[in-house]
């Protein structure tokens, strides 16, 4: 199994250009999270879909959109970059049986930076 | 306004030795804490979770603990190796969230040979 696995690895933008970030999971997980880790803040949840049809708003969703495309695929889309949005993005996923002790099972990383 | 703090500053240790690494938490009732693993240029690696009806939960060299009245959660590496060198997240759920959780900020360690 590849677990999560996240394109690109690394993305240099100019200012106002749009970008996808892509994430699939093969563990048939069926929630799925993209966060944002910026120097000394920890990771901040962006958007989460809970089960596939289902996104909602996480703590820093300004700027950003996210489609769940199916069960396996989560993408984040940033329409018009902004150089705040300079940052390392996380996809995660957890299998959510409806019990809340989930753990979390995060792919690479994707590393943008705003121009 | 709920609030994680994991001290900022770097832990340098001498290995052979246990580092103990703090989770304080503010209006918080989280249901449980887990703690992560990042090693540099990756994706954190969940490591433990405990509950709030648990006092310590312990794996190989780790051990952490959680006490709900004070808010705060200690993680142990005994007998640390460089190895163990990495930065180390806690983790809580947020309550009536689902399975959303929120993360500190981390602290990183560092074992010296």
């Amino acid at each position: 199994n590849a677990g999560v696995t996240q394109t690109p690895k690394f993305q240099v933008l100019k200012t106002g250009q749009s970008m996808t970030l892509q994430c699939a999971q093969d563990m048939n997980h069926n929630s799925m999270y993209w966060y944002r880790q910026d120097p000394g803040m920890g990771l901040r949840l962006i958007y989460y879909s809970a089960s596939e049809g289902t996104t909602d708003k996480g703590e820093v969703p300004n700027g950003y959109n996210v489609s769940r495309l199916n069960k396996r695929e989560f993408s984040l889309r940033l329409e018009s970059a902004a150089p705040s949005q300079t940052s390392v993005y996380f996809c995660a996923s957890s299998e959510a049986t409806g019990g809340r002790w989930e753990t979390q099972y995060f792919g690479p990383g994707t590393r943008l930076l705003v121009l | 306004s709920q609030k994680i703090e994991q001290n900022s500053e770097a832990l340098n240790i001498q290995e052979g030795k246990t580092a103990t690494l703090t989770c304080n938490y503010t209006n918080y009732s989280p249901a449980y804490l887990q703690w992560y693993r990042q090693d540099p240029g990756r994706g954190p690696v969940f490591l433990l979770l405990i509950r709030e009806n648990e006092k310590e939960k312990r794996k190989e060299r780790l051990k952490v603990t959680f006490d709900t009245t004070l808010k705060q959660s200690l993680f142990h590496i005994t007998a640390s190796q460089p190895a163990d060198s990495a930065t180390y997240l806690c983790a809580l759920d947020r309550a009536a969230a689902g399975n959303k959780l929120t993360f500190g900020g981390g602290t990183r360690v560092l074992v010296k040979p």
